[in-house]
């Protein structure tokens, strides 16, 4: 059961978007709608930001979304702000239970 | 309010045995899974297993198979999270999150293996 791959930084300026990827195979992020992204503050637990692939909970900002083609997932950021500094997992269902990414750290210049 | 509550702050030594705790409320407890996740120090997120509260069934993820338990008890909207002989690497922060889509989640729980 190997971690999904995600690049392990990320920056950009405030009102900018970003785009985090987590690239998986056919076994996980391809072969299931389970995927769905978490951002995590220090000392703090993480929030799911997206699930399914595409749909947002109750509460997350629309500035949040996310896609995903083939074996590959993303999660889009549009319009940067300062609190959105954290780190970013991504996670899919596999038949040998949930796989995480290995996280990217946002950073907001 | 969905709420995961864990045990608090832990020390122990290398071997001795560990058992903590997520109470879940505000919602039908038995009707969503509970996974265990694991975070050791500067790393990232590691999914080690979940229960179904309704029959106790269990799935680990291979690297934590063999090494702790994941028991419920439902009558008390309580999910725990057992090591019989702890190992210095077993020092991190865990956490307790709900459903496949890991919707809500415990504030986690720091377990420190020290001699």
């Amino acid at each position: 059961q190997s971690a999904l791959t995600q690049p392990a930084s990320v920056s950009g300026s405030p009102g900018q978007s970003i785009t985090i990827s987590c690239a998986g195979s056919g076994s996980d992020i391809g072969g299931y709608r389970y995927v769905s992204w978490y951002q995590h503050r220090p000392g703090q637990a993480p929030k799911l930001m997206i699930f399914e692939v595409t749909n947002r909970p109750s509460g997350v900002s629309d500035r949040f979304s996310g896609s995903r083609s083939g074996y590959t997932a993303s999660l889009t950021i549009s319009g940067l702000q300062a609190d959105d500094e954290a780190d970013y997992y991504c996670a899919s269902y596999t038949t040998d239970g949930t796989v995480f990414g290995g996280g990217t750290k946002l950073t907001v210049l | 309010e969905v709420r995961l509550v864990q045990s608090g702050a832990e020390v122990k030594k290398p071997g001795e045995s560990l058992r903590i705790s997520c109470q879940g409320s505000g919602y039908t407890f038995s009707n969503y899974w509970i996974n265990w996740v694991r975070q050791m120090p500067g790393k990232g997120l590691e999914w080690m297993g979940k229960i179904d509260p309704r029959d106790s069934y269990t799935k680990y993820s291979p690297s934590f198979e063999g090494h702790v338990i994941i028991s419920a008890d439902k009558s008390i909207n309580t999910v725990y999270l057992q090591w019989d002989s702890l190992k210095p690497s077993d020092t991190a922060v865990y956490f307790c999150a709900r459903t496949l889509d890991l919707d809500y989640w415990g504030q986690g729980t720091l377990v420190n293996v020290s001699s």
